[in-house]
């Protein structure tokens, strides 16, 4: 049972340059969100889907795009790449009444 | 706004000893969660209080919850080296986490 994966664990950009990362969840989960985390801070939340076909804004949303794929999975996606969005990247998902399941994140630096 | 704010922000102490780790929140909530984070990795869920429970044991783990003043309790007791790391409490409501306790047990 792999949990919450996600895809890549690492990633330079460059200023500008655009890419998606992937999450996936095997656990049947409806929910599913996506966290960024900054050296010495707790997570903020970027964008959240409650269920497949829905996304909604979380706290700090600019400059990011998603998709719920299908239920398994959540995408995340940086269409011009700013030095201010390097971070850890988390995926979660959870099931009703339930906490929440993390991905190992991915790492992320914009040049 | 901040759901959950811990305190201390960074916490060391000797092997065997007690830490006690504090949570605040703003609003009404259905449940509390504690999690740990170990360098490098995702956040793994500890525990879970319901709003209309006081205290819960997992193990060496003791978690209380006071509603009237919005506050949580983490306790580990026994702790050994491999407790270290990044503590955070998160409520539902608002998805949102605290910038943690960094725990650090020396051996």
């Amino acid at each position: 049972n792999a949990g919450v994966t996600q895809t890549p664990k690492f990633q330079v950009l460059k200023t500008g340059q655009s890419m998606t990362l992937q999450c996936a969840q095997d656990m049947n989960h409806n929910s599913m969100y996506w966290y960024r985390q900054d050296p010495g801070m707790g997570l903020r939340l970027i964008y959240y889907s409650a269920s497949e076909g829905t996304t909604d804004k979380g706290e700090v949303p600019n400059g990011y795009n998603v998709s719920r794929l299908n239920k398994r999975e959540f995408s995340l996606r940086l269409e011009s790449a700013a030095p201010s969005q390097t971070s850890v990247y988390f995926c979660a998902s959870r099931g009703p009444n339930q906490p929440q399941h993390f991905g190992d994140g991915t790492r992320l630096s914009i040049l | 706004s901040q759901q959950g704010e811990e305190d201390p922000q960074a916490l060391s102490i000797q092997e065997g000893e007690n830490a006690t780790m504090n949570c605040s929140y703003k609003t009404s909530i259905n449940n509390l969660q504690w999690y740990r984070q170990n360098s490098g990795r995702g956040l793994v869920h500890l525990i879970l209080i319901r709003s209309n429970e006081r205290e819960k044991h997992s193990g060496r783990l003791r978690v209380t919850l006071d509603t009237s003043k919005k506050s949580s309790s983490l306790l580990i007791t026994a702790s050994r080296a491999a407790d270290t790391a990044s503590y955070f409490c998160a409520t539902t409501v608002g998805l949102t986490f605290g910038e943690g306790t960094q725990l650090t047990v020396n051996p």
